[in-house]
């Protein structure tokens, strides 16, 4: 099992529609998760960070994370082409240090 | 704040010439990241370090790479000698605490040929 895990996707949404994107891990007691997003051919910008069980809002995005089920997911509102994007969940896994995994990334098309 | 500095942005290079990457981190941050990416294998931490003393290289493919930070502004990755494999775009990353996301780098992108 990979440490980190995402669907490859690509992942199509309507314009104006909610886009989910899914992230699981393997290390249970993993502490801080985030989300970024990278652009073709840019660079990943970080987009929304979470540490406690539950939602976190910012915007039209909102993160959620299930430590017991080893979860943590993106939801983005009101989907815009402009979020069209790959979204690449991060974990800071335990014994890791400061070092972040990320997984492989979700391609999303939000289509007109 | 002018954000993570990499240089070069593009590098074409020759199998088994010396390849040198640059990146200073954003000033005040405490640890410094190089990630490489490719389509393959996704975002792979080579190296980080704190407070400029290198904490994790499990990353490092092998002894061609090598990687030095000799002052909190600085950092290079050096391969030698380049393979066509190493072709990549490698990221560089800072963060100022262990608690947070990092900012990364516009990213080398490295063409061995």
């Amino acid at each position: 099992q990979k440490e980190v895990e995402q669907n490859s996707g690509p992942l199509s949404v309507p314009e104006g529609a909610i886009a989910s994107l899914n992230c699981t891990y393997s290390d249970r007691v993993s502490q801080s998760f985030f989300w970024y997003r990278q652009y073709s051919g840019k660079s990943p910008e970080l987009i929304m960070s979470i540490y406690s069980n539950g939602d976190k809002e910012d915007g039209r995005f909102t993160a959620q994370l299930n430590k017991a089920s080893q979860y943590v997911s993106l939801l983005i509102r009101d989907s815009q082409p402009s979020d069209s994007a790959t979204y690449l969940c991060a974990v800071r896994l335990t014994g890791g240090g400061n070092k972040l995994t990320f997984g492989t990334g979700t391609q999303l098309k939000v289509e007109l | 704040d002018a954000g993570v500095i990499q240089s070069p942005r593009h590098e074409v290079t020759e199998m088994g010439q010396e390849v040198t990457l640059r990146c200073k981190p954003i000033s005040g941050h405490n640890s410094l990241f190089w990630y490489r990416q490719t389509m393959m294998r996704g975002l792979e931490l080579l190296i980080y370090f704190n407070n400029n003393v290198p904490i994790d290289d499990s990353g490092m493919p092998e002894d061609r790479f090598s990687a030095k930070m000799p002052n909190a502004s600085f950092s290079t990755l050096k391969i030698q000698p380049s393979e066509p494999r190493d072709s990549a775009v490698y990221f560089c990353a800072s963060s100022l605490q262990a608690n947070y996301g990092y900012t990364f780098g516009s990213g080398t992108r490295l063409t061995v040929v």
